[in-house]
């Protein structure tokens, strides 16, 4: 089955710092992945759209300068958390689906996440 | 604005119960709704229901959608501790690029 993983799966860092995650679709290919982040108790809200070849697109409200988002290849997202500030400490959870061309059978698919990072930022 | 309310938030149980979670939709262009079960860390999928009725079941899980009323309920019978964890409901949007809208979850723990 569909495979998403995402490294790390914890990092802490000094505020400041640039933290870099890592979100890879392990056996199937995807155009597009979503970047979730999650706080305590509450649900995954969805950040960015990361799109293979070109730019993000950002939710309202997400600073897309400080949160970088590269989709390089059809099975690579990264985001990365740049001037990183303990307000930013949350889990980041990335996901995808396996791209098909027919577009009916691709928004008919699951999306697969990975096991999320969880960020400290001191 | 689309919202996604799940009902309840919390809910404990004893080992053999049957539990209903409930999950209720407001949004514009619905295309799909997807249940999940998070335990520590990734979300994994239960659940897709796209048409009315139609009733999915997998084990002793099962769920419907009713497109009518805009709503949606997750059914676990005999329930299990490792049932334990937290339910999230979510719903895709047609003209989207495929991004999950998510309730808050229920959170179900069972006791043995």
């Amino acid at each position: 089955g569909a495979v998403v993983s995402q490294h790390p799966s914890r990092v802490i860092c000094k505020s400041g710092t640039s933290v870099k995650i890592e979100c890879r679709s392990l056996d199937f290919q995807a155009t597009t992945m979503f970047w979730y982040r999650q706080f305590p108790k509450q649900s995954l809200m969805l950040m960015a759209t990361s799109n293979e070849g070109s730019k993000a697109t950002y939710e309202q409200g997400v600073e897309k300068d400080k949160f970088l988002i590269n989709h390089a290849s059809l099975t690579l997202s990264t985001l990365t958390v740049t001037s990183a500030h303990p307000e930013d400490s949350s889990f980041y959870i990335c996901s995808a689906r396996e791209h098909r061309s027919n577009v009916g059978s691709y928004y008919n698919s699951p999306l697969h996440f990975g096991n999320g990072t969880r960020l400290t930022v001191t | 604005e689309d919202k996604v309310v799940q009902s309840p938030l919390s809910l404990v149980v004893h080992e053999g119960d049957t539990v209903t979670l409930n999950c209720s939709y407001e949004v514009t262009n619905f295309r799909s709704l997807l249940w999940y079960k998070q335990e520590k860390k990734a979300p994994t999928f239960l659940f897709m229901l796209t048409s009315s009725g139609i009733e999915k079941k997998s084990g002793r899980l099962s769920s419907i959608l009713d497109k009518k009323e805009l709503f949606s309920i997750l059914n676990i019978t005999a329930t299990q501790t490792g049932d334990s964890a937290v339910y999230l409901c979510a719903v895709t949007l047609r003209g989207s690029q495929g991004n999950l809208i998510f309730g808050k979850g229920t959170k179900l723990s069972v006791k043995p």
